[in-house]
């Protein structure tokens, strides 16, 4: 079955650093992938989505991601943090017939 | 316009009450999802219907029945909950369940208070 683990609860970060979110996955077929932010007391917004093709692929906000098949990963990166991308941070992984599971979350801090 | 919206924003009832959530959108999308999303936690599913039927329920306690009137509609109606049941309840829509995989646009939930 499809899953994704987030390493790590908690990030934090200083303003204008760069911001890795760890995500791996385990899918026994090619897996579709998306990251998705949350900020407080809202729904889900999509950050970006691997589906096939380029391994790198670029969201919104300035985000990005690299598919890793031989790591089995799909980090989350920003070159440079805005207080303003403080929020909860979702992997998730399409399972089947458009079942999304998600990883347990990781929440970005940002300080000054 | 990539906009579902959930009415009401929260939400507060009694054990006895019987109330319903409501979702909508207007992207055309054939697919329609309830999460359930406890604080601190990912998204759970709920309910998927695809093209107006019931395709998924991931064993749903029956106080929770959902309905899907139309294409743009999705509704959860909610009866004799417990305090437990106290979570934001997110709707989202995608194109369709078929093998593709399109992507889930959420709503902003409903934040429900059961006492």
């Amino acid at each position: 079955a499809q899953s994704v683990t987030q390493l790590g609860s908690h990030v934090s970060v200083s303003e204008g650093a760069l911001v890795l979110l760890r995500c791996n996955y385990s899918s026994s077929v090619p897996p579709y992938l998306f990251w998705y932010v949350q900020y407080p007391n809202q729904g889900l917004q999509l950050l970006l989505k691997y589906t096939t093709g380029a391994t790198l692929v670029k969201g919104i906000n300035g985000f990005e991601a690299e598919f890793k098949k031989s790591e089995t990963s799909f980090h989350l990166t920003k070159p440079s943090a805005h207080m303003s991308d403080a929020a909860e941070y979702f992997c998730a992984v399409i399972a089947s017939f458009q079942k999304l599971v998600f990883g347990t979350g990781t929440r970005l801090l940002v300080s000054p | 316009d990539t906009e579902v919206t959930q009415t009401p924003k929260h939400l507060v009832m009694g054990m006895t009450n019987k109330k319903s959530l409501k979702c909508e959108q207007h992207m055309g999308h054939r697919a329609m999802y309830w999460y359930k999303q406890k604080a601190k936690k990912p998204p759970e599913l709920m309910f998927v219907y695809s093209y107006e039927k019931l395709s998924i329920n991931e064993s749903v306690p029956s106080r929770f029945s959902p309905e899907c009137p139309n294409s743009s509609l999705l509704n959860l109606h909610l009866h004799a909950l417990q305090p437990e049941d106290s979570a934001l309840y997110l709707c989202a829509s995608s194109q369709d369940t078929g093998r593709s995989p399109y992507e889930q646009y959420f709503g902003p939930g409903t934040r429900l208070t059961v006492t």
